[in-house]
């Protein structure tokens, strides 16, 4: 069985400060995740990916997430958060060649000026 | 714009009614995803086509539900005698090839039913 866990489902931070999401999986195969940003009214946008490469993965608008095998974990990050960074959060996961994906159940960030 | 479209943005219908969205994909795009999204909730997998074919279908697919995609290009998702537990966001997604969690999402279609 796969599943994906987001540990909060509010974070609030103030612009220019670091952001931390937290995510974490349970997996009996190798696990490829993803981390999404849902803004109002918008389409869900992918932010980056991991697919058993390099264990740190860079992607767009300065996020980055680190795979973490022995944690079980794939935490968001951004040094510094910025006003248009406030949205919701989407950790997914999928185990092998499966088509189905299990989204955790988000992350709302709060950016306050 | 070349992304995922989906119509209408936005149905309301009354109880015991049809419905049918459509789903545009990106032109190129072979794999195409359904999703639910309820309020506070993570997107939902519902059905996936490759090409024409159906190849996947999750349990929350009701006997009400069903999902085409004739041509293997765009798709319709339609509800029969819809009830109010079927109010959420329908999100369509595309991708070629590779894997589902890397797929492109349209904006989704917000249906309330009454």
């Amino acid at each position: 069985a796969q599943s994906v866990t987001q540990l909060d489902s509010h974070v609030s931070v103030s612009e220019g400060t670091p952001v931390l999401l937290r995510c974490n999986y349970s997996s009996s195969y190798s696990p490829s995740l993803f981390w999404y940003v849902q803004h109002p009214n918008k389409g869900l946008q992918l932010l980056l990916k991991y697919t058993s490469a390099a264990t740190l993965v860079k992607g767009i608008n300065g996020f980055e997430a680190e795979f973490k095998k022995s944690e079980t974990s794939f935490h968001l990050t951004k040094p510094s958060a910025h006003m248009s960074d406030a949205a919701e959060y989407f950790c997914v996961h999928t185990s092998g060649g499966y088509q189905k994906v299990t989204f955790g159940t988000g992350t709302k960030l709060q950016v306050i000026p | 714009d070349t992304g995922v479209s989906q119509d209408p943005r936005h149905k309301i219908t009354k109880r015991g009614q049809n419905v049918t969205f459509r789903c545009d994909p990106i032109s190129e795009h072979n794999r195409l995803y359904w999703y639910r999204q309820t309020l506070g909730q993570g997107p939902e997998f519902l059905t996936y086509f490759q090409n024409e074919a159906q190849l996947e279908k999750s349990r929350l697919l009701s006997d009400r539900f069903s999902a085409e995609r004739p041509k293997g290009s765009f798709s319709t998702l339609e509800i029969q005698r819809t009830e109010q537990g079927d109010s959420a966001m329908y999100l369509c997604a595309s991708s070629l090839g590779g894997q589902a969690g890397g797929a492109f999402f349209g904006q989704g279609t917000r249906l309330t039913v009454v």
